[in-house]
């Protein structure tokens, strides 16, 4: 499994300001992945991040919207831009390890937007 | 058509006893992998457990067991022995490809004392 750490836990935060969210995990991953739940809803992906190269977004999620970055093998960061109050979700990155692909997430950010 | 369905909303178990949540799942791939997780009310998403398409025999980790059952496309989780410390949302998961995963609409359990 891999050690996936998550900055900030929690957050409340005003409709219009933005938001980043980091992800750090213990070992050189290939794939980082940034899925939004919403409220009672399951799990949404959002975007699928390679080191090196541009974030592959899903129907319905654009850049503008949530930037992400990925420097290095071990780290990520989504931005919820210009928050309103349908982006509060809990936030969770996610990777993929051994030859089964096996998925592992973070602890999950959850934002509230007033 | 969904790709992965979960038909129990809800779910209530008496501690101690097992409890099956039920994941029926739909690909035409044939190599896919099935995986269970659950999620306390923290909000984090838990590993529990893995079933590969190939692998004939049921997956096992400790009190966790998944019924797979490939003709029928139905991987069900069991749980023995239920703990109070199991009441939690659970979602049934697939991937395709290498990493093209789906999600079922979650199952919560709730363990009565």
């Amino acid at each position: 499994s891999a050690v996936i750490s998550q900055k900030p836990s929690r957050d409340i935060c005003q409709r219009g300001t933005s938001l980043t969210i980091q992800c750090q995990v213990d070992s050189q991953v290939t794939m980082m992945f940034w899925y939004r739940q919403q409220p009672g809803q399951s799990l949404t992906l959002i975007a699928t991040a390679n080191q090196g190269s541009e974030a592959t977004y899903e129907s319905g999620f654009v850049i503008d919207k949530f930037p992400i970055s990925r420097p290095n093998l071990t780290f990520s960061t989504l931005t919820v831009s210009n928050m309103s109050p349908e982006d509060s979700s809990i936030y969770l990155c996610s990777v993929t390890l051994g030859e089964d692909h096996e998925q592992y997430f973070g602890p999950g950010t959850r934002l509230t937007v007033t | 058509a969904q790709k992965i369905t979960q038909t129990q909303p809800g779910m209530f178990v008496q501690e101690k006893e097992a409890v099956t949540l039920d994941c029926t799942y739909d690909t035409s791939d044939q190599s896919y992998g099935l995986f269970w997780y659950k999620q306390p009310s923290s909000g984090e998403m838990i590993f529990l457990i893995y079933q590969g398409s190939y692998d004939e025999q049921n997956a096992t980790e400790g009190r966790y067991s998944l019924n797979f059952q490939k003709a029928r496309k139905s991987a069900n989780l069991v749980i023995s022995a239920s703990q109070l410390g199991d009441s939690a949302m659970y979602f049934c998961a697939m991937r395709e490809d290498f990493n093209k995963f789906y999600f079922g609409s979650g199952t919560k359990l709730n363990v009565k004392p």
